[in-house]
Order: C-alpha cells, then sequence, then structure tokens
C-alpha cells in the first residue's frame, strides 16, 4: 500500500497569498496517477486535479498541479474566500486506492 | 447533472448490521465503476470498496474484507454496500464515489461524490 504524507499539515494565510502544498509517497506513483481533492466542512470532498496537473471540469486555473515519481504539489496562486479548506492528495495508480491526512488552508 | 444520493444511515450496536444504499442519475450507470470511500469523525478520506460497472469485478480495503459486500443493480441504478460484524471503528461518513471515466477501474480519480450518510456503531 502506498502511504501518501501531506504537508505541512495547517497552513495559515491571507487572502490574495499564494498557497503551496506538498504530498510525498512511500513509493512511486505510477504514471502520475495523483488527485487532489477540496473538501469544506459538512460537504463531500470535490475533485481539483488529476493525472497530478490535469485541472477538473469547472476548476478555476489559480488551482494547478505539478510533480511527478514520489513528490506532488498543489498550489494556490491567489487565495480566495472561499478557497479556505481541506486538501487530499490521492494515488490511484495502484489498489487500495490511498489518501493523505490532510492540510488545512485556514485564514490567517 | 451528475447526482448521487446515499441513505441508510443510523445507529447500529457493535456486532449488527446495515445495508446502505446511492442512488445516481445524470449519467450511463451501468459504463462507470463505483467506490465506497468513508470518513470518521474529524479524520481523512479512506476508500472502503469499487465495483466494476457490470458488477462482475469488486475489491476491498483489508479494513473491511469479509465483512462489507459491494453490489449494484444497474436496471436501478442504484450501488449498495451491506455491512456485517460492525465495529465502532466503523462509525464515519460513508459517501458513494464515481469513477471519472467510463470503463476504467481502479487507475481512476473521483470526479462526482455523494452527500453522505453517517453511520454511527454504539452501543
Amino acid at each position: 500500500e502506498i502511504v501518501l504524507t501531506q504537508s505541512p499539515g495547517t497552513l495559515s494565510l491571507s487572502p490574495g497569498e499564494r498557497a503551496t502544498l506538498s504530498c510525498r509517497a512511500s513509493q512511486s506513483v505510477s504514471s502520475s496517477y495523483l488527485a487532489w481533492y477540496q473538501q469544506k466542512p459538512g460537504q463531500s470532498p470535490r475533485l481539483l486535479i488529476y493525472g497530478a496537473s490535469s485541472r477538473a471540469t469547472g476548476i478555476p486555473d489559480r488551482f494547478s498541479g505539478s510533480g511527478s515519481g514520489t513528490d506532488f504539489t498543489l498550489t494556490i496562486s491567489r487565495l480566495e474566500p472561499e478557497d479556505f479548506a481541506v486538501y487530499y492528495c490521492q494515488q490511484y495508480g495502484s489498489s487500495p486506492r490511498t489518501f493523505g491526512q490532510g492540510t488545512k488552508v485556514e485564514i490567517k | 447533472e451528475v447526482q448521487l444520493v446515499e441513505s441508510g444511515g443510523g445507529l447500529v450496536q457493535p456486532g449488527g448490521s446495515l445495508r446502505l444504499s446511492c442512488a445516481a442519475s445524470g449519467f450511463t450507470f451501468s459504463s462507470y465503476a463505483m467506490s465506497w470511500v468513508r470518513q470518521a469523525p474529524g479524520k481523512g478520506l479512506e476508500w472502503v470498496s469499487v465495483i466494476s460497472g457490470s458488477g462482475g469485478s469488486t475489491n476491498y480495503a483489508d479494513s473491511v474484507k469479509g465483512r462489507f459486500t459491494i453490489s449494484r443493480d444497474n436496471s436501478k441504478n442504484t450501488l449498495n454496500l451491506q455491512m456485517n460484524s460492525l465495529r465502532a471503528e466503523d462509525t464515519a461518513v460513508y459517501y458513494c464515489a464515481k469513477n471519472m471515466r467510463s470503463g476504467s477501474y481502479y487507475t481512476d480519480p473521483f470526479d462526482f461524490w455523494g452527500q453522505g450518510t453517517l453511520v454511527t456503531v454504539s452501543s
């Protein structure tokens, strides 16, 4: 099973700032099968990024993903008020599909 | 518009059983693998089980293998999860989730999620 470790656990930023979230895998994620999800309190997760760098339908271009192998990054170029949430990475290159423990982006 | 609506959650005693359902609409249900993903209170996401579009292939997380059974009824566009021998650690919100691409199995992210149904295992 591939273990995903996200850092930091919490990111305290102001609207307009840049957010950089990290996801590190315990072994290489095949074919960059790495996704990012956003979850707000009381809501279900929403797919943001798949294939490490492709934006899902309707996702604003301030969200971008990068990385390969074992190291992946989600970047939010300029935080909007609605972006404060918990973000999870997920690998889907091998079974079981596993998630990171999440990074909370909170308002500073 | 894709919609996934879970039902069947509730309070159950340890060792008991519960059956969850997920009603799907807005897409060709039989063409997509479907999964159950759970989230314990205040915790992260854990994939539970997947079933192929035809229903012929299934997989389970080790934590539920032998206790949970996933199934689907493509004539009714419904996904099910039969949960037996429930434990306190099974307490969570259970989401049904759709694979992004038609015909894929586990090498796919989840592009739509239901709103979740809460299962509480407690005496």
